[in-house]
């Protein structure tokens, strides 16, 4: 079965330094790979995704995050912290021809000032 | 302005009552679902549909009921038969899953068991 798993339920970093959350997938075949972004008491809003093309992908608010099929990997990345960064972030990978998007179990961000 | 729309947002249950979330969409989408979230155990597929009149179950579909009479809209029935419904329920929407598209959340709505 598909499944994914965020590396650290909780992230803490400082003001200004590297984001760095992980996420590996498994799956014989390349899923189609999300991350999205919770605020407290509020739904989800996608950061990126990646479907097909260049692995490195852009989105929102300065994040990053690169396909690594070798590594089944999709870590989302972020070169410095700010504040407003401190959120629940999730992983989801949709296997194509699926009907469904699973999620990881989420990862807390905290930025110290 | 487009979106997902999910009432109540605070929601009071007694035990043994039955109680409806509603979530409303103008998207235009065909799909769509409901998670539960539960402190640390991320989001879990209730239950999703692909067209209208036609819906699945997830992966914890007991103890909750759903319905698709029109495309725009997708209510999700608590029943009395499931055992801990306190939770953070969360609608969402999408065209054609199959081909990567991106799924849309409402704000989500609480149940609180009293």
């Amino acid at each position: 079965a598909q499944s994914v798993t965020q590396l650290g339920s909780h992230v803490s970093v400082s003001e200004g330094a590297l984001v760095l959350l992980r996420c590996n997938y498994s799956s014989s075949v390349p899923p189609y790979l999300f991350w999205y972004v919770q605020y407290p008491n509020q739904g989800l809003q996608l950061l990126l995704k990646y479907t097909t093309g260049a692995t490195l992908v852009k989105g929102i608010n300065g994040f990053e995050a690169e396909f690594k099929k070798s590594e089944t990997s999709f870590h989302l990345t972020k070169p410095s912290a700010h504040m407003s960064d401190a959120a629940e972030y999730f992983c989801a990978v949709i296997i194509q021809g699926a009907q469904k998007l699973v999620f990881g179990q989420g990862t807390r961000l905290t930025i110290n000032p | 302005d487009g979106g997902i729309t999910q009432s109540p947002k605070y929601l009071f249950r007694k035990e043994g009552q039955n109680v409806t979330l509603s979530c409303e969409q103008n998207l235009n989408h065909d799909a769509m679902y409901w998670y539960r979230q539960d402190p640390g155990q991320g989001l879990r597929l209730i239950y999703y549909s692909q067209i209208v009149n036609d819906f699945q179950k997830g992966d914890i579909a007991e103890g909750y009921s759903v319905s698709r009479e029109k495309k725009e809209s997708f209510p999700l029935t608590v029943t009395s038969a499931q055992k801990n419904p306190t939770a953070f329920y969360l609608c969402a929407s999408s065209s054609r899953i199959t081909a990567g598209n991106t799924i849309y959340f409402g704000e989500g709505s609480w149940l609180t068991v009293v």
